[in-house]
């Protein structure tokens, strides 16, 4: 079955780290671009970042530049994101989404996770 | 940063009305743009990629025109798992951005 799986979310306080995870099955994971995004309670859509099908290449939202890190594990089909410096602000659903095309940079988001929920909060 | 503004903000309507809905650009985003569905406590579902084309399994009621900054998206007559709230997205500059979404309710 074609999934993709969040895990990794929780309670942090402000400051603290979490480090999100994604696993993925059912297509050829190495030859997308994978993205998170991710959607405050009772707001919309924020793209945060994306990783290129070879991993050589990252994009980050400007709001989380410079605190969180997108990678990725092709041996184990796992796309991760370590948000550091949390703040109240990021407290939201991350979602992670595969591009449609593959090798192809970023696409429409064809496949999404469940999503895993964030709250930095004291 | 290219802001997406949909409007309008909230459409109500009756099961079997035809719904439109509009997504503009601060620029030119060529024909990269998309279109999802979301319901409450689902995930983002894509309907449209490319202003027109339609994702695989997606009913031939929807539909999405336009390129440049200006683009419609069209569900031609309204069934009652349609009611949602829809957002557009870009893709041609980073960064990625979402409209603020259009949310289609039942009047």
């Amino acid at each position: 079955e074609v999934q993709l799986l969040e895990s990794g979310g929780g309670l942090v306080q402000p400051g603290g780290s979490l480090r999100l995870s994604c696993a993925a099955s059912g297509f050829t994971f190495s030859t997308y671009a994978m993205s998170w995004v991710r959607q405050a309670p009772g707001k919309g859509l924020e793209w945060v970042s994306t990783i290129e099908d070879s991993g050589d290449s990252t994009y980050y939202a400007d709001s989380v530049k410079g605190r969180f890190t997108i990678s990725r594990d092709s041996s184990t089909n796992t796309l991760y994101l370590q948000m550091n410096s949390l703040r109240a602000e990021d407290t939201a659903e991350y979602y992670c989404a595969k591009s449609r095309v593959a090798a192809a940079g970023v696409g429409a988001f064809d496949l999404w996770g469940q999503g895993t929920m964030v709250t930095v909060s004291s | 940063e290219i802001v997406l503004t949909q409007s309008p903000a909230t459409l109500s309507l009756s099961p079997g009305e035809r719904a439109t809905l509009s997504c503009r650009a601060s620029q030119s985003v060529n024909s990269y743009l998309a279109w999802y569905q979301q319901k409450p406590g689902q995930a983002p579902r894509l309907l449209i990629y490319d202003a027109s084309n339609r994702a695989t399994g997606i009913p031939a009621r929807f539909s999405g025109s336009g390129s440049g900054t200006d683009f419609t998206f069209t569900i031609s007559s309204l069934e009652p798992e349609d009611f949602a709230v829809y957002y557009c997205q870009q893709r041609n500059y980073w960064p990625i951005t979402f409209g603020q979404g259009t949310r289609l309710e039942i009047k």
